[in-house]
């Protein structure tokens, strides 16, 4: 069974950073396609973020620059590097993995990590 | 601005069924072409309902069901339960740099 831990998130200035974590259990994340998609408060979905198990990564426009996404097969954890870090980027941050199949669904998420930015 | 378009709100009564658009997929491959839809309740994770356009994952009720005409996908709930009171989101997948969109999600209200 798939688990996803999200971890790092909390409160940070604005034009700080953070590394949020996503810790996975019964999948590897060397071979698997993760995204980070991120929820601001009493908003929708925003898709963030994305690692291909070839390892290419895209971002949204929004964030492309500033964050960079990365993982440690060693530990098969996901990460999040947000750096220059902007009041909208306030969210509740999910990974998630996608199953191969036509759509590429999400399947399995974690309960999410709560970046606030404010000073 | 989502790629993708949805209702802000929908209700319905329990036992009643509806259906929840999501509009700007593409019939060209490069586009927005396959769907899938989550549910989520307040302060919880996003959940898988419908993948492919139709396809069931296991463990959602079979009251869940979705299809696809030209550039518009639909999520329809019969037998509606109070259960069912969440927001619902249309998600797609392209080949392009920004591979993963999002509706804007729709509030399922059940009277």
């Amino acid at each position: 069974e798939v688990h996803l831990v999200e971890s790092g998130g909390g409160l940070v200035q604005p034009g700080g950073s953070l590394r949020l974590s996503c810790a996975a259990s019964g999948l590897t994340v060397s071979g698997s396609y993760l995204s980070w998609v991120r929820q601001a408060p009493g908003k929708g979905l925003e898709w963030v973020s994305a690692i291909y198990g070839g390892g290419g990564t895209y971002y949204a426009d929004s964030v492309r620059g500033r964050f960079t996404i990365s993982r440690d097969t060693s530990k098969n954890t996901l990460y999040l590097q947000l750096n220059s870090l902007r009041a909208e980027d306030t969210a509740v941050y999910y990974c998630a993995n996608h199953q191969p199949s036509g759509s590429w669904p999400m399947g399995h998420w974690g309960q999410g990590t709560l970046v606030t930015v404010s000073s | 601005q989502s790629a993708l378009t949805q209702p802000a709100s929908v209700s319905g009564s329990p036992g009643q069924s509806i259906t929840i658009s999501c509009t700007g997929l593409s019939s060209d491959v490069s586009g927005y072409k396959y769907v899938s839809w989550y549910q989520q309740h307040p302060g919880k994770a996003p959940k898988l309902v419908i993948s492919d356009v139709t396809f069931r994952p296991s463990g959602v009720s079979d009251r869940f069901s979705g299809s696809k005409s030209d550039n518009t996908a639909s999520l329809t709930i019969s037998g509606l339960q109070a259960e069912d009171e969440a927001d619902y989101y249309c998600n797609s997948y392209t080949s392009s740099n920004t591979p993963v969109v999002f509706g804007g999600g729709t509030k399922l209200t059940v009277l």
